[in-house]
């Protein structure tokens, strides 16, 4: 398989379930990101990861809550979300963290009731 | 505060004509410009950019053009074909401080391309 993949595609969770999204490049990029996208918004960057290091977290609610074990895999862990946090999380991979093109995965469609 | 704006959330045009897509951004410091296209239930797809330190960059039927005094791009597909019916998001960033590598997005024009 080739590019960024993501699971699940797509998510039902209540207020109180633990779950996590999951994301794989197959690329061989140092960089991941994760963005959210909510209707009629612009995507959000949440997350950067550069070689497996944080490097950004851009004001994010400790509810999500990422981990990236090498720089192929990305994880968000959610707990204790709210319905405002429905919406469409994309994650992206580039080479390293300075400009140039990311690459996106299908992205996962998180409804919370 | 949305650094990128693109006004216009929906665009209709005949096939074989040409799309326009415009963006506006705000903050002086982008100095790198990128078009991504978004089919339903799929990821973004990148699909130009254009650096400041030019005014045009050509792709095929796609040409991105720079104003940067207006802060101002566009994106020109010519002739549009049907496939192109998609949401175009525009992005911009920045090669230097502390917003290194990180993109800022527009809310994305739906083009629709009819026959």
């Amino acid at each position: 398989e080739t590019g960024v993949t993501q699971t699940p595609r797509h998510l039902v969770m209540g207020m109180t379930n633990k779950k996590s999204l999951k994301c794989e490049q197959h690329l061989g990029h140092n960089a991941m990101y994760w963005y959210k996208q909510s209707a009629k918004k612009p995507l959000e960057l949440m997350f950067v990861y550069n070689f497996k290091e944080q490097t950004e977290n851009n004001s994010v609610p400790s509810r999500f809550s990422p981990e990236c074990p090498n720089s192929s895999h990305l994880f968000l862990h959610l707990h204790t979300l709210q319905p405002e946090d429905s919406a469409l999380y994309l994650c992206a991979s580039s080479p390293r963290t300075s400009l140039g093109e990311q690459f996106f995965g299908p992205g996962t469609r998180l409804t919370v009731l | 505060d949305q650094q990128v704006k693109q006004n216009s959330p929906s665009l209709s045009v005949q096939e074989g004509r040409i799309s326009i897509l415009n963006c506006d951004y705000t903050n002086s410091m982008f100095d790198y410009f990128l078009w991504y296209k978004k089919y339903p239930a799929e990821g973004p797809t990148f699909l130009i950019s254009i650096s400041s330190i030019k005014d045009k960059n050509e792709d095929g039927r796609f040409t991105v053009f720079l104003n940067k005094s207006a802060k101002h791009l566009s994106l020109h597909i010519v002739p549009s074909q049907p496939g192109d019916s998609a949401v175009y998001f525009c992005a911009a960033g920045s090669d230097r401080g502390s917003t290194l590598g990180r993109l800022y997005f527009g809310r994305g024009t739906q083009l629709t391309v009819w026959p």
